[in-house]
């Protein structure tokens, strides 16, 4: 069952303006983590906040997280071209468990 | 090695036909995920491992998949008796413990094609 929901499918923005994607879950969790995949193949950990952090940031990425809303954004700044990718948020449940994955947000960042 | 390496990065097969694929997670991580992907889906999970025992099988999708981990580092999965349906990338992920204090290191996983 689908743990994380994306919001939106897919963003298309012009480069230097910031790009927020949105993540909703259901259950409680330890910590939420957001990837990037380029080309439909092997994914990259951008950043990781655990479920006593409100916000948290590295570079040019911002993530927030409420526990009582149950959501989380990422936000990019400034985007570049390079930042075309799929974003994915997961999050981790309970003690030794796996991380269970969002579908996914299309960004497209136009040159 | 200094990633997360996954072998063959390409497979075609006939369906019935079994095949392996493997990963060679980063020394040292004990934890060590494999997850398939579809077309245009998100992650499915499929098994995950803590040293060389599987916590949490639960994500199989039938009895002709099977993984085995040994000398807490390599992994294998198998499918027996592939059909069109197990088409997929399959991606292979480690970490120094479980997921509650580290992200995944993800390999650039296998795309198995069943004709």
């Amino acid at each position: 069952s689908q743990q994380g929901e994306e919001d939106p499918q897919a963003l298309s923005i012009q480069e230097g303006e910031n790009a927020t994607m949105n993540c909703s879950y259901k259950t409680s969790i330890n910590n939420l983590q957001w990837y990037r995949q380029n080309s439909g193949r092997g994914l990259v950990h951008l950043i990781l906040i655990r479920s006593n952090e409100r916000e948290k940031h590295s570079g040019r990425l911002r993530v927030t997280l409420d526990t009582s809303k149950k959501s989380s954004s990422l936000l990019i700044t400034a985007s570049r071209a390079a930042d075309t990718a799929s974003y994915f948020c997961a999050t981790v449940t309970g003690a030794n468990s796996k991380l269970t994955f969002g579908k996914g947000i299309t960004l497209s960042v136009r040159p | 090695g200094a990633g997360v390496s996954q072998s063959p990065s390409n497979k075609v097969t006939e369906k019935g036909k079994d095949v392996e694929l493997r990963c060679d997670p980063i020394s040292g991580h004990t934890a060590l995920y494999w997850y398939r992907q579809s077309l245009g889906q998100g992650l499915e999970f499929l098994i995950y491992f803590q040293g060389n025992s599987a916590p949490d099988k639960s994500g199989l999708p039938s009895d002709r998949f099977s993984a085995e981990r040994t000398g807490g580092s390599v992994s294998t999965l198998t499918i027996q008796r592939t059909q069109q349906e197990d088409s997929a990338v399959y991606l292979c992920a480690s970490s120094p413990s479980s997921g509650q204090l580290y992200g995944y290191t993800f390999g650039s996983g296998t795309r198995l094609t069943v004709v």
